[in-house]
């Protein structure tokens, strides 16, 4: 299993430009999520799905838009960037409901971006 | 509402003396707790968690955590620091059932020779 797998890993952006952050998981989670990483804030919940063709809102979910159309792969839409979105972006999967104790949220690596 | 203070934004220790990272939380329902460990350009690593089990939970790599209802707490504990742990660590919740995760700002732990 490749995992949680993010791309680009690096990404520079113009104010104004669009783009979209690849997400792909091959565990067959049901549950997907977006992070963003700021320094000194943590890691703070953008959009997340909890199943295909189910997506909901997180805690900054502003200027991002998602859409969850097969099991595997969650991409993350940056209409129009803003420097404000410069941050590390992080996706995640898991099976089911955090609460079990047999389930445990996956990472990606991680794709860090730049808007100038 | 949920959320989640971690006390110190930043620990120093010497290598062999115990670490103590200290995590508050605040949940309307039950929570589901999270320590995970983040090393320098790396992506995030479970430590451990406590799901309504038992309130010791032991973790990898020698980290365990303790959870505190009466005093709404979640430390996270080494007895003995090793130069690898240096790294930022990261207290989360997650309401029992539900989904969304609140993250901690953080704490980084220092290491020191």
């Amino acid at each position: 299993n490749a995992g949680v797998t993010q791309t680009p890993k690096f990404q520079v952006l113009k104010t104004g430009q669009s783009m979209t952050l690849q997400c792909a998981q091959d565990m067959n989670h049901e549950y997907m999520s977006w992070y963003r990483q700021d320094p000194g804030m943590g890691l703070r919940l953008i959009h997340y799905s909890v199943g295909a063709g189910i997506t909901d809102q997180g805690e900054v979910p502003n200027g991002y838009n998602v859409s969850r159309s097969t099991t595997e792969d969650f991409p993350l839409r940056l209409l129009s960037a803003a420097p404000s979105q410069t941050s590390v972006y992080f996706c995640a999967s898991n099976r089911k409901g955090l609460a079990s104790s047999t389930d445990t949220q996956y990472f990606g690596p991680g794709t860090r971006l730049t808007v100038l | 509402a949920q959320s989640v203070t971690q006390l110190d934004s930043h620990v120093s220790v010497s290598e062999g003396t115990p670490v103590l990272l200290r995590c508050n939380y605040s949940s309307s329902y039950s929570p589901s707790l999270f320590w995970y460990v983040q090393h320098p350009n790396k992506g995030l690593q479970l430590l451990l968690k406590y799901t309504s089990a038992a309130t010791l939970v032991k973790g990898i790599n020698g980290f365990e955590a303790e959870f505190k209802k009466s005093e709404t707490s979640f430390h996270l504990t080494k007895p003995s620091a090793h130069m690898s742990d240096a790294a930022e660590y990261f207290c989360v919740v997650s309401e029992t059932g539900g989904f969304k995760t609140i993250f901690g700002a953080g704490t980084r732990l220092f290491v020191k020779a």
